[in-house]
């Protein structure tokens, strides 16, 4: 069973609507991360939170608001959404931020389309 | 800023044959070298991780020794089956380790 969901696998918006990407881990894992992956581009870190604390943030527009209403859940709400935006976003996690060594575990992505 | 370059894919090969995918990295600091490993419906997943310069990974039959001379982590398998078929991702990870810098994948796709 998967211990990383992602909700949902597949969707599709319009250009200037929001969308509400929803992860929730129950891996008892203390840090959670977003990454995202663009057609023919390397997966791209986004964001990472610890204890629901946003740690880092490498997204350049503030159009993209992670949002932890729980320690194991990691939301992506994107507002404004531009064709550019299409891509497959992963939700990540891991033990501790701290020490971290690497092992990174994944959901199995949120694919959007923007039209 | 950093980078990872890897093997345009896609790669296919026939069930036994070698495979070998290159992956150079350009960093200035002292990173650990990952591969991970995405299969069909799946998230990518952790397939080995080498913290140091000159020291090998391995794991179900894949290795890679990091070359830290020649900026390289070039994964191989002696003898591929059809379940390995996947996407191969290199990258690498320094400082916070969790913001890693992935390659763009690489398709393999074995024939049995």
């Amino acid at each position: 069973d998967p211990k990383i969901i992602q909700k949902p696998k597949y969707l599709v918006a319009v250009t200037g609507s929001e969308k509400i990407l929803i992860c929730e881990q129950y891996l008892g894992h203390n840090a959670m991360y977003w990454y995202r992956q663009s057609a023919k581009k390397p997966l791209e870190f986004m964001f990472s939170y610890s204890y629901q604390k946003l740690m880092d943030n490498q997204t350049a527009s503030s159009r993209f608001q992670p949002q932890s209403s729980k320690k194991n859940h990691l939301d992506l709400q994107i507002t404004a959404l531009k064709p550019d935006d299409s891509a497959t976003y992963f939700c990540a996690s891991s033990q501790d931020i701290l020490g971290f060594s690497g092992q990174l575990y994944f959901g199995e992505g949120s694919k959007l389309t923007v039209l | 800023g950093d980078s990872v370059t890897q093997t345009e894919g896609p790669v296919t090969l026939s069930e036994g044959t070698s495979l070998t995918v290159n992956c150079s990295y350009e960093t200035k600091q002292y990173p650990t070298l990952f591969w991970y490993v995405q299969y069909p419906g799946e998230g990518p997943q952790l397939l080995f991780k080498v913290p140091k310069a000159n020291e090998k990974g391995s794991n179900r039959g894949f290795e890679a020794t990091y070359n830290k001379e020649a900026t390289s982590f070039h994964l191989q398998k002696a003898s591929v089956q059809e379940s390995d078929s996947a996407v191969y991702y290199c990258a690498l990870g320094e400082g916070m380790g969790y913001k890693l810098t992935f390659g763009t994948g690489t398709s393999l796709l074995v024939d049995p």
